[in-house]
């Protein structure tokens, strides 16, 4: 069964510092993963979207990796901001072909962050 | 570009009542999507057309949930008759591409309250 993992469940973090979110996925065959910050009563932004040959990939001061041997993935934030506040969602997409394929979301990192 | 515009915003409704729910995705994208947020379960997709036509609607939960797509510009979301557990936030999200290369853009989402 195509699963995606996202740990911690919340985190509380002070401003300032910095955090790694994960996700780990057991999908097949997998085609690319991305990761989307989703603020309170708002849409899902995406912020990364990684192919199974990019290891690193930055957006700002959010950088993903991809290890596509150990199927994990992690988000990492530096100098946090008030505004990252925020749920986190990995979404990994199954199959290769088009219309064929299927994106499968975890169910999100609640990060807070405070003064 | 104004992005995807969904609305309402926010609908409460008796159990019983029909629901519609509309969307307008971003002009040029010809991949659209409707997704379903809850706490428990978090985001499921519903139903997927590409080029107005339905792909994927094995995420339509029963008969009760029906979707179109009459042209490019405009997408309803009906949901006939209502019940306390559709109770969710339902977000819409297009793109330029299939589900393996196109950025996904979603809208603000509607949350909808059945009583």
């Amino acid at each position: 069964k195509n699963q995606v993992e996202q740990s911690p469940q919340s985190l509380i973090i002070l401003e300032g510092k910095n955090c790694t979110l994960q996700c780990n996925y057991t999908v097949s065959p997998f085609s690319n993963l991305r990761w989307y910050k989703q603020d309170t009563g708002r849409g899902p932004v995406s912020l990364t979207i990684m192919t199974f040959s990019e290891n690193t990939k930055s957006n700002g001061r959010y950088t993903a990796t991809l290890d596509a041997d150990t199927k994990q993935s992690s988000l990492h934030i530096t100098a946090s901001q008030l505004s990252d506040s925020a749920s986190y969602i990995c979404v990994v997409t199954v199959g290769i072909t088009g219309t064929a394929s299927k994106l499968t979301f975890g169910t999100g990192t609640r990060l807070q962050v405070t003064l | 570009d104004a992005g995807v515009i969904q609305s309402p915003r926010h609908e409460v409704t008796e159990m019983g009542q029909e629901v519609t729910l509309r969307c307008k995705p971003i002009s040029g994208h010809n991949s659209l999507f409707w997704y379903r947020q809850t706490m428990m379960r978090g985001l499921e997709l519903l139903i997927y057309f590409n080029n107005n036509v339905p792909i994927d609607d094995s995420g339509m939960p029963e008969d009760r949930f029906s979707a179109k797509m009459p042209n490019a510009s405009f997408s309803t979301l009906k949901i006939q008759p209502s019940e306390p557990r559709d109770s969710a936030v339902y977000f819409c999200a297009s793109s330029s591409g299939d589900r393996v290369s196109g950025e996904l853009f979603f809208g603000e989402g509607s949350r909808l309250t059945v009583l």
